[in-house]
């Protein structure tokens, strides 16, 4: 199986300005999720996408699925303290996570 | 409902020693894995399980060991820990992996460092 390459590695914003990290596959992938883990704590599901150009939305929280199924977003709107963590996209054709986006927030 | 629980949280081990991480679900899941995380590194797969009695491995299984022979139940062995294994480890369960897509619920998680 092939890993899904994600960046950035680390994304350090002021509290309230923007945040996006992006998931790479060089093969289709057949669906993608998504997971938070917050600092000293485990991963937890945020979300998954299936369906070619999929767009999900959780509060602040923007999901995209790209139309060629080969890459995916995680977009968040006006950072706040409680979104540090380090956000994982997993493969599941291989159960592969990607190396994760750490992000810190600066009240 | 416990969920996935790990044993133990910490544990500090000598070179050369041999010890198991224990792994428990009680949610019916067919599918068990381990996970290692380093800094920098993300999670690796060590070892899976598709049900009782089947495991095979993921990206990282040398120096590990694991079995399966309840649905409950999925222990990772170190047969004889190396320095290189210092890490935090995390036991994860679903209904079933890979494409069915089925949402991933991990343990808290085993710090273990090997000096």
């Amino acid at each position: 199986g092939q890993q899904v390459m994600q960046i950035p590695q680390y994304q350090h914003v002021q509290e309230g300005e923007d945040f996006t990290t992006y998931c790479n596959s060089s093969t289709t992938l057949s669906n993608i999720q998504w997971y938070k883990q917050r600092p000293g704590g485990h991963p937890v599901f945020l979300i998954q996408l299936v369906k070619s150009g999929e767009v999900k939305k959780q509060k602040r929280l923007t999901f995209q699925f790209g139309e060629a199924k080969k890459n995916s977003s995680l977009h968040i709107t006006a950072t706040q303290t409680t979104d540090v963590g380090t956000y994982f996209c997993l493969n599941n054709n291989d159960m592969r996570f990607g190396a994760g986006t750490r992000l810190t927030v600066k009240p | 409902n416990a969920g996935v629980t790990q044993t133990p949280k910490f544990q500090v081990l000598k070179t050369g020693q041999s010890m198991t991480l224990q792994c428990a679900q009680d949610m019916n899941h067919e599918y068990m894995s381990w996970y290692r995380q380093d800094p920098g590194m993300g999670l690796r797969l060590i070892h899976y399980s598709v049900g009782a009695g089947i495991t095979d491995q993921g990206e990282v299984p040398n120096g590990y060991n694991v079995s399966r022979s309840t649905t409950e139940d999925f222990p990772l062995r170190l047969l004889s820990a190396a320095p290189s294994q210092t890490s935090v480890y995390f036991c994860a369960s679903s209904v079933r992996g890979g494409v069915d897509g089925n949402t991933i619920y991990f343990g808290e998680g085993s710090w273990l460092t090997v000096v």
